[in-house]
């Protein structure tokens, strides 16, 4: 299966460091992909690994280690627009045009 | 360049009627996908078009949803007819190479439809 697990809400306060996981059980891999979604709004690309290890883009890092079939979105310096939801999808190898999405995670930052 | 466009943005229909959806792609995407995410669940794949033809539309609920891009450019989402549990944010998205490793999808705002 593609069981794609990731917590469903939480907070943190503006200016700290937040790391949301995500678990995913595959039957192939392709790569992960980590999505922003505000409200009533497209979710838009923030971050893709396809080897392990880290891959840093300004004040968002995601890691991958696909031995344990994890990652983690990491979101540094929060500033409120950072609230939204984020979604954690993970492109399948045997059906490699499928993106199967997780549930997402509410992010909530407070000042 | 333009993004993926998705209309309308809200429908609200009875249960029995009739709703298409429309989605305009990315120019030059041949891929253009199906997602739809129902309230409190995860975003799940409906179909996959890579230009004209149907790819893959394992996802597709029952023969109540028909999806169609003729010509291989915009596509539509037909329901017909609707019912309740059809409530839900419809999104589509395209991507420009479906091969191993090329990311990412282009998402367009989706169409909110409330069935009643």
């Amino acid at each position: 299966g593609q069981n794609i697990d990731q917590p469903t809400e939480m907070t943190a306060t503006e200016g700290a460091i937040v790391q949301i996981n995500c678990t995913y059980q595959t039957s192939g891999f392709n790569g992960l992909f980590w999505y922003q979604q505000h409200a009533g709004e497209a979710p838009t690309f923030l971050s893709y690994n396809v080897l392990d290890g880290l891959e840093e883009k300004g004040r968002f890092s995601s890691f991958l280690s696909r031995s344990k079939g994890y990652s983690y979105l990491l979101l540094k310096e929060l500033q409120m627009k950072d609230s939204a939801s984020y979604l954690c999808a993970v492109w399948g190898l045997y059906n490699f045009n499928k993106f199967y999405f997780g549930s997402g995670t509410k992010l909530n930052v407070k000042p | 360049e333009a993004g993926v466009t998705q209309f309308p943005s809200h429908s609200v229909i009875e249960k029995g009627q009739t709703v298409t959806l429309r989605c305009d792609p990315i120019s030059g995407h041949d891929n253009l996908y199906w997602y739809r995410r129902v309230m409190g669940k995860e975003i799940k794949f409906l179909l996959h078009f890579v230009k004209e033809s149907k790819q893959d539309e394992s996802g597709m609920p029952n023969n109540r949803f028909l999806a169609e891009r003729t010509g291989g450019t915009y596509s539509t989402l037909k329901v017909q007819p609707a019912e309740l549990e059809d409530s839900g944010v419809y999104f589509c998205a395209s991507s420009q190479d479906s091969r191993q490793g090329k990311p990412p999808l282009h998402f367009g705002n989706g169409t909110r439809l409330t069935v009643t």
